[in-house]
């Protein structure tokens, strides 16, 4: 079983759709993030948590909401979303501060319509 | 300026080359230093840390320059599975918990 598992690992969503995506990680780390990959630029960090707190929100807007109800899950709730937002969303985590291995999903790809 | 910078490529070589990739990255007080893989249409994995003193780990060499904040990858003696796009990632401490990432150089190594 992989560390990190995120579901769907694809999605197709109209614009005033709400869908999640789910990430869940069997490594026993203490901390997880969301990430988004857009063709030709460099991952962005959206959230960070750590201890189940969210401890990072890199002005992410207010049509992504994340949750994470305990270590091992996190997830990303979408609604209104817009096309620009069409990207391939990884979810990342780490045992503390990131000096050490970050272990990533295989990610969600989103196509927003 | 973007945080941390790296030529996209792609590096186009012939198997058994020897390539090298640099990274320039903005944040002096950034504290951490990695290399990570990224195969097509794949997660990223970490490949390598750097360390002040450089390291290496077989066919890949990783060097840091602090004073001139850029890091370097050497890859000796390529081989076709080492085709993808190498990720330059930093940890920029100033209380920051998550990593910084470059863009990512695209190397295809070719028969």
């Amino acid at each position: 079983e992989t560390g990190v598992t995120q579901t769907p690992r694809h999605l197709v969503m109209g614009m005033t759709n709400k869908k999640s995506l789910k990430c869940e990680q069997h490594l026993g780390h203490n901390a997880m993030y969301w990430y988004k990959q857009s063709a030709k630029k460099p991952l962005e960090l959206m959230f960070v948590y750590s201890l189940e707190e969210r401890v990072e929100n890199n002005s992410v807007p207010s049509r992504f909401s994340p949750e994470c109800p305990n270590s091992s899950h996190l997830f990303l709730h979408l609604h209104t979303l817009q096309p620009e937002d069409s990207a391939l969303y990884l979810c990342a985590s780490s045992q503390g501060a990131m000096n050490t291995e970050a272990f990533f999903g295989q990610g969600t790809r989103l196509t927003v319509v | 300026r973007k945080e941390v910078e790296q030529d996209p490529g792609p590096f186009n070589v012939p198997e058994g080359a020897t390539v090298a990739f640099n990274c320039t990255y903005s944040n002096s007080a950034s504290q951490s230093f990695f290399w990570y893989r990224q195969d097509c249409r794949k997660e990223p994995k970490l490949l390598m840390s750097v360390y002040s003193s450089g390291n290496e780990d077989g066919r890949f060499t990783a060097q840091l320059n602090r004073a001139s904040q850029y890091i370097s990858l050497l890859i000796r003696d390529s081989k076709l599975s080492d085709s993808a796009t190498y990720l330059c990632v930093v940890n920029e401490g100033r209380g920051r918990r998550a990593l910084t990432f470059g863009s990512g150089t695209r190397l295809q190594v070719q028969p």
